[in-house]
Parts: C-alpha cells; structure tokens; sequence
C-alpha cells in the first residue's frame, strides 16, 4: 500500500536556526513528490515539487530513493515560516491522487 | 480571480440524510478534486475529474459520488450519512491534464452530521 509518514506533529525552533521536516514514504516505482503548505487562515496550498529542483521560499527539499525520503529543509528559519505542513506523494496511475501525510506543524519562535 | 470557491462553507446534517456540495474551479481550469480531511489528519483523497469525467478514486464507499459540468464546476453527494463522514471536505482544480498534482485548494466545506 502507498503510505507517507511524517513522524513529527510538532516541530518548534528558534528564528534563524535551521529546519528539517521529514517525510518517509512507501512506495513501489519513483512517485512524483510534493509539500503542501498551509499558512493560518489560509488555504492549502503548493510549496515545491521535487521534478523542479527548486527552491521556494528558501526551502529544498531532497529525495532520496534509497531511504524513500523526501525531507523538508531551510538553513534559516523566519517567523513567517510558521505554518502546517504536508508531504504529498503522487498515487499511481495519473488519476491526480495526492497521498497526504499527517502533517507537521511548524512553529518558529523569535 | 477569486480563486477555487466552495458551497456552502458549513452544514450539519443528521444521521441517514444526504449532502451535496459544491465547487467552481479556477477561470480556465478543467479538472477538479475532492479530499475528506478528518480532524488532526491529513486530506484524503476522493476523486478527481477532468473533462467531466472521473479520472481517479479513493477508497472511498459507494455513498460518495461526484460529478463535473460543462463549466467545469463539480458536486459532491455523500447518501446515508454517517458520524464518521463529519469532516472538511476540500476541492482543488488543476490548471493542465499533465499536471494533475498542482492543485488549488478552496477554503472547503466543514460538515457536521449529528
């Protein structure tokens, strides 16, 4: 079964210290990967996808096939980076299925 | 553009009753997905449709069902409704068939059944 963890719920740090949200996924093939973001009282919406090797808002985010990580990385958080955030795996077959993770909310204090 | 709109934004329900809601996509977007968000979880996935026809499906019973219109905007039934079916319920429409994972969300529809 395609299943996406992300072990932490609460992730707090201080501003300017970096940040690592992780996400571990199970899956067979190479699945298109994403992170959603949801800023309060906002919508969900999309950070970053791992096929454009960008980066948005200062964040990265890397795969790595051999551990089935896709995990979320600053160097710096802001303020403003607090927010909820979703790993999103791709389901098989391009029926637009998005697999969300738990979700971990990300508070960064000044 | 006012983004992905949904209708309406609350409604509670009792027990065995039947709910539709709805959704209009963003100006010239022409695929549509819903996702179940039940509290302190991630959304899950319900269906997508493109060009008015179903192109993926969740695990989800057959009391869920969904259509799409010729402008692209969508509904969504749930019959016989169940306390586990309380939830947000969320709709996304995707710009292109080749992207079907870039989506915007709307603000959703929270649905309470008593």
């Amino acid at each position: 079964a395609q299943r996406v963890t992300q072990p932490e719920k609460l992730l707090s740090v201080f501003k300017g210290a970096p940040v690592e949200l992780k996400c571990n996924y199970s899956y067979s093939g190479s699945p298109e990967l994403f992170w959603y973001v949801q800023y309060s009282r906002q919508r969900l919406q999309l950070l970053l996808r791992h096929i454009s090797r960008e980066s948005i808002k200062g964040f990265t985010a890397d795969l790595n096939k051999g551990e089935t990580s896709f995990h979320l990385k600053k160097p710096f958080a802001q303020e403003e980076d607090s927010a909820m955030y979703y790993c999103a795996p791709a389901g098989s077959g391009n029926t637009g299925k998005l697999i969300f993770g738990q979700g971990t909310t990300l508070q960064v204090k000044p | 553009d006012a983004g992905v709109t949904q209708s309406p934004t609350h409604l509670i329900k009792t027990r065995g009753q039947q709910v539709t809601l709805r959704c209009s996509p963003i100006s010239g977007h022409k695929s549509v997905s819903w996702y179940q968000q039940v509290l302190g979880q991630g959304p899950q996935f319900i269906f997508q449709y493109y060009e008015k026809e179903e192109r993926g499906r969740g695990n989800f019973p057959d009391r869920f069902s969904a259509r799409q219109f010729p402008n692209y905007s969508s509904e969504l039934n749930v019959n016989a409704l169940l306390l586990g079916d309380s939830a947000l319920y969320l709709c996304a429409s995707s710009p292109t068939p080749g992207h079907p994972y870039e989506q915007y969300f709307g603000p959703g529809t929270r649905l309470t059944v008593t």
